[in-house]
């Protein structure tokens, strides 16, 4: 089944020590979306793709960047994580992206904790 | 910020009974989507009502939009214990294609 998937599901890191989640789908989508989702909080957008555009939110912080090597795979690289990062990480993809007329589809999350 | 609003942020309902859950937002969107999510999952789309739509029916939903108020409801009837979940609404603003979510409602059905 086509789909999108996140690893690790759980990740556990150092204060500082960076970290990487990855995510890989086999929709073929256009579009790549990174969000942060704290405890009962609604999904933040960090960043996005579009095709090979990058796309920064203004308030996503400069800890936080991201790779997309190619269609399917994309990267969200923490570089020095602090306990306010600690959190589920969302990756979810959309076709064509154009004014959003499509529904997201969305990975399971990983959940990153922070010692 | 341009995060849309949700209520209740919580609800609670017997089996058989009907959820509508309220969505506010606050820019121009070519449509708006309800997402559902169970607790440590990502996100589901349940369905997607466009901006020159006013009604959509999925089996047990029905989503009202009504753009001059920027308002949308989700009506979930004879609701079962499997739908206990948080729904978040989502827009996509004109000339974009972000999707901004609301705060979300927590609907929990008791058996």
């Amino acid at each position: 089944d086509a789909m999108v998937i996140q690893n690790p599901r759980y990740q556990v890191t150092q204060f500082g020590k960076p970290v990487t989640l990855s995510c890989s789908q086999t929709l073929n989508h256009n579009v790549m979306y990174w969000y942060q989702q704290k405890s009962s909080q609604a999904p933040k957008l960090l960043f996005h793709y579009y095709d090979k555009d990058f796309n920064n939110e203004a308030d996503t912080p400069d800890n936080f960047q991201s790779r997309r090597p190619n269609t399917s795979f994309c990267f969200l690289d923490i570089r020095s994580p602090g306990l306010g990062d600690a959190a589920m990480y969302l990756c979810a993809t959309t076709l064509n992206g154009t004014s959003g007329r499509y529904e997201q589809f969305f990975g399971p999350g990983t959940r990153l904790t922070v010692l | 910020s341009q995060q849309g609003e949700e209520d209740p942020q919580a609800l609670s309902i017997q089996e058989g009974e009907n959820a509508t859950m309220n969505c506010s937002y606050k820019t121009s969107i070519n449509n708006l989507q309800w997402y559902r999510q169970n607790s440590g999952r990502g996100l589901v789309h349940l369905i997607l009502i466009r901006s020159n739509e006013r009604e959509k029916h999925s089996g047990r939903l029905r989503v009202t939009l009504d753009t001059s108020k920027k308002s949308s409801s989700l009506l979930i009837t004879a609701s079962r214990a499997a739908d206990t979940a948080s729904y978040f609404c989502a827009t996509v603003p004109s000339g974009t294609y972000k999707y901004i979510f609301g705060t979300g409602t927590r609907l929990k059905v008791l058996a």
